[in-house]
Order: structure tokens, then sequence, then C-alpha cells
């Protein structure tokens, strides 16, 4: 059974630092693409970042670029963001998600909630 | 960016009745090369993450009731339910892949029990 397990949230002040980790069962991890999808309080759905299996591809939304890095280590079968700078409007239940044949989002980690507040 | 929309914001049908999602994008997601709409649809129930119900438009996942189906082509998709249950109250999001990044997601649509 594929299982994708957030942690690393927080409450964090405008300006601050904070590490996502979702660690990966249950598939091989090395052979999938891996995203972070967020979700603001009562809002949609907002895809942060990709990156392939082998971390040669990596990509972000316009709203993050510059201060978030997305990162993996195969070898734990873990997926990062590495987010700074962070601000208010990143406030969100942070998802990890992972790619199906083409950029559907297969499975979903059940989210790590960030709060950006002073 | 491909910008999704959907219709209507939120709908209310009775149990066992018929339950229709509408999904446009701003361009068409159809690949002429495979003939192959990039679109997929998620269901989202309260306090949970999302799930994947349909991708390639019509094809249900692994394990999805076949209540649930989806149809279109090009730039309007439909999202139906041909007998609404009581577990199937959520939000129901579709989203595009063909041009990627970003994959983008339509706004949302609250379906409730009448």
């Amino acid at each position: 059974e594929v299982q994708l397990v957030e942690s690393g949230g927080g409450l964090v002040k405008p300006g601050g630092s904070l590490r996502l980790s979702c660690a990966a069962s249950g598939f091989t991890f090395s052979s999938y693409s891996m995203n972070w999808v967020r979700q603001a309080p009562g809002k949609g759905l907002e895809w942060v970042s990709s990156i392939s299996s082998s971390s040669s591809y990596i990509y972000y939304a316009d709203s993050v670029k510059g201060r978030f890095t997305i990162s993996r280590d195969n070898a734990k079968n873990s997926l990062y963001l590495q987010m700074n700078s962070l601000r208010a409007e990143d406030t969100a239940v942070y998802y990890c998600a992972r790619s199906g044949e083409e950029q559907w989002l297969g499975n979903w980690g059940q989210g790590t909630l960030v709060t950006v507040s002073s | 960016d491909i910008v999704m929309t959907q219709s209507p914001d939120s709908l209310a049908v009775s149990l066992g009745e018929r339950a229709t999602i509408n999904c446009k994008s701003s361009q068409s997601v159809l690949y002429s090369s495979n003939n192959k709409n990039y679109l997929a649809w998620y269901q989202q129930k309260p306090g949970q993450p999302p799930k994947l119900l349909i991708y390639w438009a019509s094809t249900r996942e692994s394990g999805v009731p076949d209540r649930f189906s989806g149809s279109g082509s090009g730039t309007d998709f439909t999202l139906t339910i041909s007998s609404l249950q009581a577990e199937d109250v959520a939000v129901y999001y579709c989203q595009q892949y063909y041009s990627t990044p970003p994959v983008t997601f339509g706004p949302g649509t609250k379906v409730d029990i009448k």
C-alpha cells in the first residue's frame, strides 16, 4: 500500500524558515516524480513544486520561486521542501503527492499545516 | 498558464439522483499525437486529502465506483455521479496536466445532499 507521511509543519513568524519532509513507502520511490501541493484554509488546491525521479527536473510555482527548494533522497525514500522567507500567504496545509504516468496526482499524504503568523 | 474553471460552484442533489459538474480549460488539453485529454478529477472529503477519481478525462482510477464517470474533450469536460450516495458529499476538482509546469486545478465544486 502506498503511504506518504508529511511532517515538519508548525507555526513560524513571517520571514522565517521551515523544512517539510515526506516519508514514502509501499512503492519504488526512486521511479516516480513527486510533488508538493498546498491548500490555504477554506481554499482550493495550489501546486507548489515538482521534482523528477532522479532530481533532473525541478519546477516551482511563480508564487514560491526563489524562496522554496524541493529535494529528494531516494536512498531514504524521502521528499523535502525547504521554505525560506515565509509570508502570511504561505499559510496552508502542504500535501506530498506522487505523480502518475503523467502529471496527475495518484497518491496524497494527509498533509502538514504550516502557519505563518507573528 | 492554462486556467481551469468549474461550474457550478456548488450543487445539492437528492440521494440516488444524478450530479453533474462541468470543467472548462482556457485552451485545449487534447494532445493530438495520442488523442488523449490531459485532464484529471479529484474528490476531497472534509478533513481529508484529495483522492484521484479519473485521469485521461474518462479513465477511472482503480477502486473508484462506476457511478463516477468523466467525459468531454478539448476544453469542455464533465464529471457525472450517476446516483448520488451520502458518502459522495465532497468538493470535486478538475486538473489539467497538458501544459506543465504548472499543473493547474479548477476552483472546486461542492456537492451536498438536498
